[in-house]
């Protein structure tokens, strides 16, 4: 059992649309945090949210912390090729991060 | 800035033999340092951390170990490789001795293992 789990597993879409991926736990974490991860590379830190409800954008990505701290969302407006990738969100647990099993997203042009 | 090097890339080995992956920190002083290993599907498994020389956490029982010489180097090793110790492994770093939201994990490259 895992204790993030993310949705969808795999999402191919054309470039230019918006899309939605989802972390979604039972458990409230204290901070969540996604990452990007390309082929071949280790995955690199997008964000952290800290505040229940909190809303942060990057660029064209909005993501939002849900207010019970359980879950989370990364929205991706007018999709980009080089948005491809997998995305990984992971949350604070004692020591150390819990990761969920990611999202694979394919941008095509 | 702060770097993280991990190596080799990619590493074919039979079953039984011996593994050692390093992963060396430059930049930074007494980081938290982790194993981290990547099945499909599976997201990352915490393999050890470490907040300090020659303190190891294990979070799974296996067939790896890992030792911490220096304050910025992190080494994943095996004395006998197994089929299922095939995979993608990550070396990362964070600051401070706890987790926190300002302390991110820092990602090596990986090292892809096949054990054949």
């Amino acid at each position: 059992t895992q204790l993030l789990e993310q949705s969808p597993q795999f999402l191919s879409i054309q470039e230019g649309e918006n899309l939605t991926v989802y972390c979604n736990s039972s458990s409230v974490f204290s901070s969540l945090q996604w990452y990007r991860q390309e082929p071949g590379e280790g995955p690199v830190l997008l964000v952290t949210v800290v505040t229940g409800g909190e809303v942060k954008k990057l660029k064209r990505l909005t993501f939002q912390f849900g207010d019970a701290r359980k879950d989370s969302s990364l929205h991706i407006t007018a999709a980009q090729t080089g948005d491809t990738g997998l995305y990984l969100c992971a949350g604070a647990h004692g020591q150390n991060f819990v990761f969920g099993p990611g999202t694979r997203l394919s941008v095509l042009p | 800035s702060q770097t993280i090097h991990q190596w080799p890339a990619t590493l074919v080995q039979p079953v039984g033999s011996p593994l050692s992956l390093e992963c060396t920190v430059e930049g930074t002083s007494n980081p938290n340092l982790y194993w981290y290993r990547q099945a499909a599907g599976r997201g990352l498994q915490l393999l050890f951390y470490s907040v300090g020389i020659g303190q190891i956490s294990s979070e799974v029982p296996q067939n790896l170990s890992a030792s911490r010489p220096q304050d910025r180097q992190f080494i994943l090793s095996s004395k006998k490789l197994l089929l299922s110790d095939s995979g993608f492994y990550l070396c990362a770093w964070s600051v401070g001795i706890r987790i926190s939201y300002n302390s991110p994990l820092h990602f090596g490259n990986g090292t892809r293992l096949t054990v054949t």
